[in-house]
């Protein structure tokens, strides 16, 4: 067990681009997550898999941003036109149905 | 109202002492509640999950849920510098698989 991995760990980035993060859930977890957190918040929902379907989205998940999960392993999540809103820590946590969500080390994002 | 409500702290305990660490949330037909332990700079780090009222322990971490109340808390004894972190409490919504969590309180144990 390897745990959730997040790549990658820092992203600096201009406004106006755009941003793709990878996670990886634990290999026998079914269910992925996307959470955001700002500083002196705790984490914000933004989407949930369960296998490759994207069952439940957040407000919080405008248009510009997007996240897949092919195949039910990994999943991605994109940000396009990224503005000075979107800085923040992405983590993506997996789980098995009715069992504790477990975090990788998040992806710091930082728009300039 | 916040869904999930927590006191922002600091929080501030003696080495050795008890920490006692509350969360109150709004969703009555809430079934799940957990706390992660979140380092500075760090992800969060599942500590305890409790599904009933009552207690439940794990080692120097006790978690005591009250549904009636929608109540919970966190209790750390012999506290040690290296539980100084920030304590979120989490609730899995009643209809849906998404955690809903409080803004943390920060824990400060003073060697």
């Amino acid at each position: 067990d390897t745990g959730v991995s997040q790549d990658p760990r820092h992203k600096i980035t201009k406004r106006g681009q755009n941003v793709t993060f990878r996670c990886d859930p634990i290999s026998e977890h079914n269910r992925l997550y996307w959470y955001r957190q700002t500083l002196g918040q705790g984490p914000e929902f933004l989407t949930y898999f369960q296998n490759e379907a994207q069952l439940e989205k957040s407000r919080l998940l405008s248009d510009r941003f997007s996240a897949e999960r092919p195949k039910g392993s990994f999943s991605t999540l994109e940000i396009q036109r990224t503005e000075q809103g979107d800085s923040a820590m992405y983590l993506c946590a997996s789980s098995q149905p009715r069992e504790p969500q477990h975090f990788g080390d998040g992806t710091r994002l930082s728009i300039l | 109202q916040k869904e999930v409500e927590q006191n922002s702290g600091p929080l501030s305990v003696p080495e050795g002492a008890i920490a006692s660490l509350n969360c109150t949330y709004s969703d009555r037909v809430s079934q799940s509640f957990f706390w992660y332990r979140q380092y500075s700079g760090k992800s969060p780090e599942l500590i305890m999950s409790i599904y009933s009222n009552g207690d439940k322990e794990d080692g120097r971490f006790t978690a005591q849920l009250n549904k009636a109340s929608q109540y919970v808390s966190l209790l750390i004894r012999d506290s040690q510098p290296s539980d100084s972190a920030t304590y979120l409490c989490a609730v899995l919504g009643g209809a849906t698989n998404k955690l809903i969590f409080g803004t943390g309180t920060l824990l400060a144990v003073q060697p």
